[in-house]
């Protein structure tokens, strides 16, 4: 059973707009949540994170939104640059109780391509 | 060097080899993971190592065999694996257990014969 799912492996957006990528959780207990980004050949870069005692965090470029009531959370990228096309993962975790915060639960990843 | 490196960067094995991966990161950080990465699936979390104990196993099979010499190395040996351990593994450090975002190097892709 996928605890964190990215429902749309891939998005395409031009440059200049905004990306939106979405991310659902059923897990109650995941109380952090975080974004990477990942390019061929390379490991998982982080790229930003919201607990959830915030909705909003906001980085440059990215915000993360979090609507804990629909367990949803979703990555603005305002504007989009060809550089952004990238695979973005979303990743959870249970911080409160004591758990390791490297111990991710990841979504299976949306593929960005952002048109020049 | 910087960050989190892993060697080496592609593995060909066969079944009945035994291999090591390598893990090194220069971030002072005291908790080192083990993921893994099979094709059209999420990355999953493998081994926790904090303060070179491990603090988790995720139920992961006894042909891998972590191995955590200091906070600063991490390793993986592999024996009589299985074509279906063909995958990325990945690993990554953190601050600590309960401290700071985790960290990853650019893994290595195995592939099992």
């Amino acid at each position: 059973d996928q605890q964190v799912k990215q429902n749309s492996p891939s998005l395409s957006v031009q440059e200049g707009r905004i990306s939106i990528l979405n991310c659902d959780y059923t897990n109650s207990m995941f109380d952090y949540f975080l974004w990477y980004k990942k390019y061929p050949a390379e490991g998982p870069t982080f790229l930003i994170s919201i607990s959830s005692i915030k909705d909003k965090n906001e980085d440059g470029r990215f915000t993360v939104f979090l609507n804990k009531s629909a367990k949803h959370l979703s990555l603005h990228i305002v504007p989009s640059q060809p550089g952004d096309s990238a695979v973005y993962f979303c990743a959870a975790s249970a911080r409160a109780g004591g758990t390791s915060y490297g111990k991710l639960t990841f979504g299976q990843g949306t593929i960005l391509t952002v048109h020049p | 060097e910087t960050g989190v490196t892993q060697t080496p960067r592609h593995l060909v094995m066969g079944m009945t080899n035994k291999k090591s991966l390598k893990c090194e990161q220069h971030l002072g950080h005291n908790a080192m993971y083990w993921y893994k990465q099979s094709a059209k699936k999420p990355l999953e979390l493998m081994f926790v190592y904090n303060f070179k104990e491990q603090t988790e196993n995720n139920s992961v099979p006894s042909r891998f065999s972590p191995e955590c010499p200091n906070s600063s190395h991490l390793f993986l040996h592999l024996h009589t694996l299985q074509p279906e351990d063909s995958a990325l593994y990945l690993c990554a450090s953190s601050q600590g257990s309960t401290q700071g975002e985790a960290f990853f190097g650019q893994g290595t892709r195995l592939t099992v014969v």
